[in-house]
């Protein structure tokens, strides 16, 4: 079975500055995919970025980039230059054969002015 | 090109009544996937549907139940419904998966049950 670990429930940062959301992972599967998502007040989720098991190197979108440790089983997000609008909740999340996402529990992440 | 719709926005039902959530996909997307997300809580996967197949499905009871409709719209189910069912009901699409084993979901704005 497939298991996704965020230990954070909530983070403070400061703006302008950089921050990491930690995530691990459990599954049998040697394919997966993994994925952070953002969910704002309002609700709707927003896909961030996407590291699949099997590439070489670390995902990296804009101000985004997935610090994955294979032999760790950490997928963990890193979000740089925060932004006032970067405050919400953080969802990682793996998928596997069959497409059933499992989701973590998520980390509020609140940035300061 | 728009983007994943739900309806409707708000439902309000009481207990052991009948819930029907809809979903339009993305065009050109033939995955839909249905997930409930309680307040506070991470999202749970309920159902995943592709090519008007039940491909997966969550632990939920069965009177969680769906379908997918040929032109890849979905709705979920909900029977004899229970307090603890109030939540966000969350429905996300995806292109078939061509050799990859996964694509990215873009997900809609959600359904909000409420159980009285």
């Amino acid at each position: 079975a497939q298991k996704i670990t965020q230990t954070q429930p909530g983070m403070f940062v400061q703006e302008k500055e950089a921050v990491t959301l930690d995530c691990t992972y459990d599954t049998s599967d040697p394919s997966y995919g993994l994925f952070w998502y953002k969910q704002p007040s309002s609700g709707e989720m927003i896909f961030l970025i996407y590291q699949g098991s099997y590439d070489q190197q670390n995902a990296t979108e804009g101000r985004y980039s997935l610090n994955f440790q294979k032999a760790r089983k950490s997928a963990n997000l890193v979000i740089s230059a925060s932004q006032l609008g970067d405050s919400a909740m953080y969802f990682c999340a793996i998928g596997t054969g069959g497409f059933k996402t499992i989701f973590g529990a998520g980390t509020r992440l609140f940035v300061k002015a | 090109e728009a983007g994943v719709t739900q309806s409707p926005t708000h439902l309000i039902k009481t207990r052991g009544q009948q819930a029907t959530l809809r979903c339009s996909p993305i065009s050109g997307h033939t995955s839909v996937y249905w997930y409930q997300q309680a307040l506070g809580l991470g999202l749970q996967f309920l159902l995943w549907y592709d090519e008007g197949e039940e491909r997966n499905r969550g632990n939920f009871p069965p009177r969680f139940s769906g379908r997918q409709f040929p032109n890849y719209s979905s709705e979920l189910n909900v029977n004899a419904l229970e307090l603890e069912d109030s939540a966000l009901y969350l429905c996300a699409s995806s292109s078939t998966v061509a050799g990859g084993i996964y694509n990215e979901q873009f997900f809609g704005p959600g359904t909000r049950l409420t159980v009285l």
